[in-house]
């Protein structure tokens, strides 16, 4: 168990829809990152959040955007959802703002849009 | 257009020999580098790192090789046990330039029997 929380685990949807995935870092990480692993893709990295600011953004698509609240969890919402959209969708945390501290992910939220 | 290659989708290995998994980088900016291993149903979990001033680095039964010159990183497990089955990532960033570490599309290792 790396820490990190992931809700819903399984999200099934339609064409067109918007829906918000929650993560909550583990206890005292600072930074949240976000992640989309397709079927042939390894892991994009979509965007960063440190303290409640954006850090880094990755292939991120303007249909997306996320946030880190004052309690540090962070929500990522998709919106007019696609088909090429299902994905694992991973968020990361950890405690400083420089890579080189190791990234713990949570289990991924699985998006199915039908 | 991919920065980090894993070129094999899957690799067997027996039981007992030795594991490698290579891995190409493109951007010769990249000065850290990381494999993180993945089973099914669960998210990635950090295996081991190198930073570019070092051309090897030990954990155990894992050692990253890095060869700077030829962009070439490698993950060698010794010997290879049956929890070793899984999926590996190879992953590496600027750390001058920001946090994002770019993943490859990971290696399916098969520890057989």
């Amino acid at each position: 168990d790396s820490g990190v929380t992931q809700t819903p685990k399984h999200l099934i949807t339609a064409t067109g829809q918007r829906v918000t995935l929650r993560c909550s870092p583990r206890s005292g990480d600072l930074s949240v990152y976000w992640y989309q692993q397709s079927l042939d893709q390894g892991l994009q990295f979509l965007i960063q959040y440190y303290n409640g600011e954006e850090r880094a953004k990755g292939n991120i698509l303007e249909r997306f955007s996320a946030q880190q609240f004052p309690d540090l969890h962070s929500e990522l919402n998709l919106s007019s959802l696609e088909l090429g959209d299902s994905a694992l969708y991973f968020c990361a945390s950890n405690s400083l703002a420089g890579s080189s501290d190791t990234q713990y992910f949570g289990p991924g939220t699985r998006l199915t849009v039908l | 257009d991919q920065q980090v290659k894993q070129n094999s989708p899957s690799l067997s290995v027996q039981e007992g020999r030795i594991s490698i998994l290579n891995c190409d980088y493109t951007n010769s900016m990249f000065d850290y580098f990381l494999w993180y291993k993945k089973y099914p149903a669960e998210g990635p979990t950090f295996l081991i790192s190198i930073s570019s001033i070092k051309d090897k680095n030990e954990d155990g039964r894992f050692t990253v090789f890095l060869n700077k010159s030829a962009k070439h990183l490698s993950l060698h497990i010794v010997p290879s046990q049956p929890g070793d089955s899984a999926v590996y990532f190879c992953a590496a960033s600027d750390m001058n330039r920001d946090d994002k570490i770019i993943f490859g599309k990971g290696t399916r290792l098969h520890i057989l029997p």
